[in-house]
């Protein structure tokens, strides 16, 4: 079974450019996770999808964070503009439902960095 | 405070040692307690997940939870090298959607 996919893999860029992160979840997975890990912390949840709607977006600063999944499939996470305080790596993470929240699956990660 | 405190080490043990990671929490509501293994440059992996108090076995992985004292632990039995990365612990509320993450504990084990 394929686990979850996530591209780029590294981004660097100049603070106040935009840039777009890519997920694909696990087969069959209706629920999909967006997380951001700072260096030397715990990944902290910004968004979740439940097929295409948004379940939980509370953590997410919406005034430069966006996230997308249009068929319930792939998601994008967009930032725009970046503050230096982005620099993180962003988590893509699926499960099976919205009820299986506890057995998520990872991505490998983008690792981002604003100069 | 945080809601799950973790000790970020790093640990470091001799190959074949037994080890124990451990995490304290302050929410009540807490059900499940998840153990997630972090290679360096990878994303979290899950070892195993617990529903309640209890233990739970697999392989040379125990993961124990005590809910009367707001404390979980994962016990690595004959540890290897391969065992060197950074464990994190998680938890969520019953129907709860998000997993609240300890800062992760960094072990190394040496030959």
């Amino acid at each position: 079974e394929a686990g979850v996919a996530q591209s780029p893999r590294y981004k660097i860029i100049e603070k106040r450019q935009s840039v777009a992160f890519w997920c694909n979840p696990i087969s069959g997975h209706a629920t999909l996770y967006w997380y951001q890990q700072i260096l030397g912390q715990g990944p902290k949840l910004l968004i979740q999808f439940q097929n295409n709607g948004v379940v939980d977006d509370s953590q997410l600063p919406k005034d430069r964070f966006s996230a997308e999944r249009l068929k319930g499939v792939d998601s994008t996470l967009k930032i725009q503009p970046a503050k230096l305080e982005d620099s993180a790596v962003y988590l893509c993470a699926s499960s099976l439902e919205q009820g299986a929240s506890y057995e998520q699956y990872f991505g490998p990660g983008t690792r981002l960095t604003v100069t | 405070q945080k809601e799950v405190e973790q000790d970020p080490g790093p640990l470091s043990v001799p190959e074949g040692a037994i080890v124990s990671l451990n995490c304290t929490y302050s929410n009540s509501a807490f059900q499940y307690f998840m153990w997630y293994r972090q290679y360096s440059r990878k994303g979290p992996e899950l070892l195993m997940y617990t529903y309640s108090s209890g233990n739970k076995e697999d392989g040379r992985f125990t993961a124990q939870v005590d809910k009367s004292s707001k404390y979980i632990s994962l016990f690595i039995r004959d540890s290897q090298p391969s065992d060197s990365a950074t464990y994190l612990c998680a938890m969520i509320t019953g129907g709860g959607n998000k997993l609240t993450f300890g800062t992760g504990t960094q072990l190394k084990v040496e030959l």
